[in-house]
């Protein structure tokens, strides 16, 4: 049981690049997320699915695009990378909702040069 | 202004000591609580959850006081491998969004 797993772990995009970062869970949960992290912020949520097959956005959406592509993986894809985007990229999942416990990835520390 | 606020710290604590350290919230409506710790380059992993009476696991004790909107945590007998970063999280609606606080780092010295 690998619970959360995401790739890659270490990323160098130069501007204007892109990329997608994967996320699957063997848990069977119902609810996905993709936050990232910047120092001296808290997590800050991207884009969630609260079930296979639904996607909405979180608090800090532009510049990226998700999908589900079922009901374990969820990728976020960066169309045209920016320095900005320079962060850690979590991915995490829940049984159902915010109610619950959130399960996270080891993270994907991503470079925009 | 941020929803959910921290000190950052640090906070110091000799090993067997006690520490505690607040969170406020600034939305009345919030429903759900959560301790989070996130060790140096990890992952968060969930702590603890914050009821509204208050809850203990082990040496970990959290409080809530909704007429103030902050939530607390307190670490009895301090261990080395307390030493990490805790994040207070706070559910804002029945679905959905959870607001993470940036945290507040615990250090653990012998």
């Amino acid at each position: 049981n690998a619970g959360v797993t995401q790739t890659p772990k270490f990323q160098v995009l130069k501007t204007g690049q892109s990329m997608t970062l994967q996320c699957a869970q063997d848990m069977n949960h119902n609810s996905m997320y993709w936050y990232r992290q910047d120092p001296g912020m808290g997590l800050r949520l991207i884009y969630y699915s609260a079930s296979e097959g639904t996607t909405d956005k979180g608090e800090v959406p532009n510049g990226y695009n998700v999908s589900r592509l079922n009901k374990r993986e969820f990728s976020l894809r960066l169309e045209s990378a920016a320095p900005s985007q320079t962060s850690v990229y979590f991915c995490a999942s829940s049984l159902q909702g915010a109610r619950n416990e959130q399960y996270f990835g080891p993270g994907t520390r991503l470079t925009v040069t | 202004r941020k929803e959910v606020e921290q000190d950052p710290g640090p906070f110091n604590v000799p090993e067997g000591a006690t520490v505690a350290f607040n969170c406020t919230y600034s939305n009345s409506a919030s429903q759900s609580f959560f301790w989070y710790r996130q060790d140096c380059r990890k992952e968060p992993k969930l702590l603890m959850s914050v009821y509204s009476s208050g809850n203990e696991d082990g040496r970990f004790t959290a409080q809530l006081n909704r007429a103030s909107q902050y939530i607390s945590l307190l670490i009895r007998d301090s261990k080395l491998s307390d030493s990490a970063t805790y994040l207070c999280v706070v559910n804002i609606k029945s679905w959905g969004k959870l607001q993470f606080g940036a945290g507040t780092q615990v250090v653990v010295t012998p």
